[in-house]
Formats: structure tokens, C-alpha cells, sequence
């Protein structure tokens, strides 16, 4: 049963053309984030929903945003993508924040060609 | 600075052998250590979750072990299969925050027939 879903798996575009990455999950859970991972690196936290509330990283771009319509999806937007950007994007989410509810629960990621 | 660093980077074995991977961290405060294997072109996907109290745990073929005193866990794997190829990584989490997630750049293991 598919837990975290990300769409598409594979996006190719332009370059500084807008693009919108799409993650949905089925746990009901509180937390979502979005990770940036480039080749042989670790993922690196973008910013993260507690529900309705937005949790940007400092150094985080303002070229990405992120918009939660509901609990089960959340959007990544990359306003004006640069050749740098293209990754994996992973989504996640987790129960809560508490110690004990919060494993992270990955989505099998995006991977972003930017032209 | 919070930092996790995993050795070795790459690691090349034969079907059917044992493997052990290494994780050092230096997060304070700590709460728990995950280890994730990551398949290529795949999210991460957790193998255990270790916290302050626990030595060891185990899941299948996966036994992960944690040194809380000298900040050092190790993941061993039985009797390899080709299906374990993927990349390994250790992921320590301040107390209390789940943002707080420190990732190691993880051990790439290859598997051969």
C-alpha cells in the first residue's frame, strides 16, 4: 500500500521555467517535508509543514516555496529552476514531532532535469 | 556542529557475505539513530531506530548496534543478497525536534554475484 506518493517520479524542464513537484500521503500525518538530495549527498531539508504551519530552513532559496492545501498533500515549487537545481526531490512526513511519533516516512522521490 | 560521518563511502562484497558499516556522530543532544537504506532512484526507507537506551535491534538481516557513550553505531548485514545493494544512511535526531534530522552522506554497497 502506497504510503507517501510523489508525482511525477521524473520532470524535466526548462530553465527558468516554473515547475511544481506534487506529494500526497495516505497516513494522515501531522508533518510534511521536502528534501533536496544531489547525487552521492545527503538529503537536505528544504522546509516542513506542522499542519497548516510553514517551517522554512534559513538557507533555503527563495526561488522554492511550498503550498499544503489539506493534510494529505503538499506541493514544491521551484519559481524559476536554475541548472543547480536539478535533484532528487524526497517528500516526508511523520506522525508528530514528539520523541516516539517521529519517524520520517520517505516518498520514493522526484527527479528533476532542468534544460 | 552537529555532524555524522559514515565509512566507508563505498564498499564492494560478494553474494552471501557479511558486511558491517560504521556511523560516528557528534549531535547533542541526542535522542535516537535511524538507519535508512536508500535503493537508487528511491526515497530512504527505515531499517531500525535506535534511542539512547538501546544497544541493539535488529530486522531480518540487519542488526544495528549503538555505542551511546562513545557516539558510534554500526550496521550489520547477514548473509548478503544482491537486493542489498543501495546506499546506507545513518540519520541521528536532536532531542525532541524531528526537523532536527542530521543525515551522513551515506555508504554506497554493491553486492555481486
Amino acid at each position: 500500500d502506497a504510503m507517501v506518493i510523489q508525482n511525477p517520479r521524473y520532470q524535466v524542464t526548462q530553465f527558468g521555467k516554473p515547475v511544481t513537484l506534487s506529494c500526497s500521503q495516505t497516513l494522515n500525518h501531522n508533518v510534511m517535508y521536502w528534501y533536496q538530495q544531489k547525487s552521492s549527498q545527503a538529503p537536505k531539508l528544504l522546509f516542513h509543514y506542522y499542519d497548516k504551519d510553514f517551517n522554512n530552513e534559513a538557507d533555503t532559496p527563495d526561488n522554492f516555496q511550498s503550498r499544503r492545501p489539506n493534510t494529505s498533500f503538499c506541493f514544491l515549487d521551484i519559481r524559476s529552476p536554475g541548472l543547480g537545481d536539478a535533484a532528487m526531490y524526497l517528500c516526508a512526513t511523520s506522525r508528530d514531532t514528539a520523541p516516539g511519533t517521529e519517524t520520517q516516512y520517505f516518498g520514493p522521490g522526484t527527479r528533476l532535469l532542468v534544460l | 556542529k552537529n555532524q555524522v560521518e559514515q565509512s566507508p563511502q563505498s564498499l564492494i562484497i560478494l553474494e552471501g557475505k557479511n558486511c558491517t558499516l560504521q556511523c560516528n556522530y557528534t549531535v547533542s543532544p541526542f535522542s535516537n539513530l535511524r538507519w535508512y537504506k536508500q535503493d537508487t532512484g528511491r526515497g530512504p526507507v527505515s531499517l531500525t531506530i535506535m534511542t539512547f537506551s538501546e544497544n541493539t535491534k535488529s530486522n531480518g538481516r540487519y542488526t544495528a548496534t549503538l555505542d551511546a557513550d562513545t557516539k558510534q553505531s554500526s550496521l550489520h548485514i547477514t548473509a548478503s543478497q544482491l537486493s542489498d545493494s543501495a546506499s546506507y544512511i545513518c540519520v541521528v535526531s536532536l532531542s525532541g525536534s524531528a526537523r532536527q534530522l542530521t543525515f551522513g552522506s551515506g555508504t554506497q554497497l554493491t553486492v555481486l554475484p
